[in-house]
């Protein structure tokens, strides 16, 4: 059974950073490629980041852009993402979730979520 | 990046029909097959109900359907049940080779 489960969350100052993990099990996590996404309070989903099956190509989403960084360990069955200059609009709800990869044409969804972590960048 | 356009909120009485709009461009919506649905219950992780624009995956109520004409997804759902009050978000892969959700819509069962 495919499951994912987040780490590292809790309260950080301005201006400091955070590294969050994502544990996968459940598949052959090289397989796949691996999304990142947050919900701050109130707010709808927003997509940050993604990782590619192997780990050589990520792409972020403009709000995140030059100050996290995503990498994954696939030794490890790892996902991890470094935030760096955290502000108070980076509070949210952290999710990993796993891109589904069906077939050549069936790809770019997310079917497996974990429960999150929550950040909270407080002073 | 800005988000795809959804209606904050559609509400609908136990066994009618409702359908969630999600609006974005050719270079998002427009372009791709790869757009998704998601239910999302307060306190839970988002559930993929629809993806491929049309497809449900295993164990998806088959009252969920998807479509796409043109920059425009939408998400159906029949005979609405008390259990499908939820947050729904369209997703989408985008020509800079990232994503986007939708801003997102409560569903209120009457």
């Amino acid at each position: 059974q495919v499951h994912l489960v987040e780490s590292g969350g809790g309260v950080v100052q301005p201006g400091k950073s955070l590294t969050l993990s994502c544990a996968a099990s459940g598949f052959t996590f090289s397989s796949n490629p691996i999304h990142w996404v947050r919900q701050a309070p109130g707010k709808g989903l927003e997509w940050m980041a993604v990782i590619s099956s192997n780990g050589r190509n990520a792409d972020y989403a403009d709000s995140v852009k030059g100050r996290f960084t995503i990498s994954r360990d696939n030794s490890k069955n790892m996902v991890y993402v470094q935030m760096n200059t955290l502000r108070g609009d980076d509070t949210a709800v952290y999710y990993c979730a796993r891109e589904g990869h069906y077939s050549r044409d069936s790809w770019g969804f997310l079917d497996y979520w974990g429960q999150g972590t929550l950040v909270t960048v407080s002073s | 990046q800005s988000a795809l356009t959804q209606p904050a909120s559609v509400s609908g009485s136990p066994g009618q029909s409702i359908t969630i709009s999600c609006s974005g461009t050719s270079s998002d919506v427009g372009g791709y097959d790869h757009v998704s649905w998601y239910q999302h219950h307060p306190d839970k992780a988002p559930k993929l109900i629809i993806y491929d624009v049309t497809t449900r995956p295993s164990g998806v109520s088959n009252r969920f359907s998807g479509s796409k004409s043109g920059n425009t997804a939408s998400l159906t759902i029949s005979g609405l049940q008390a259990e499908d009050e939820a947050d729904y978000y369209c997703y989408s892969y985008t020509s800079s080779y990232t994503y986007v959700f939708g801003s997102g819509t409560e569903v209120t069962v009457l």
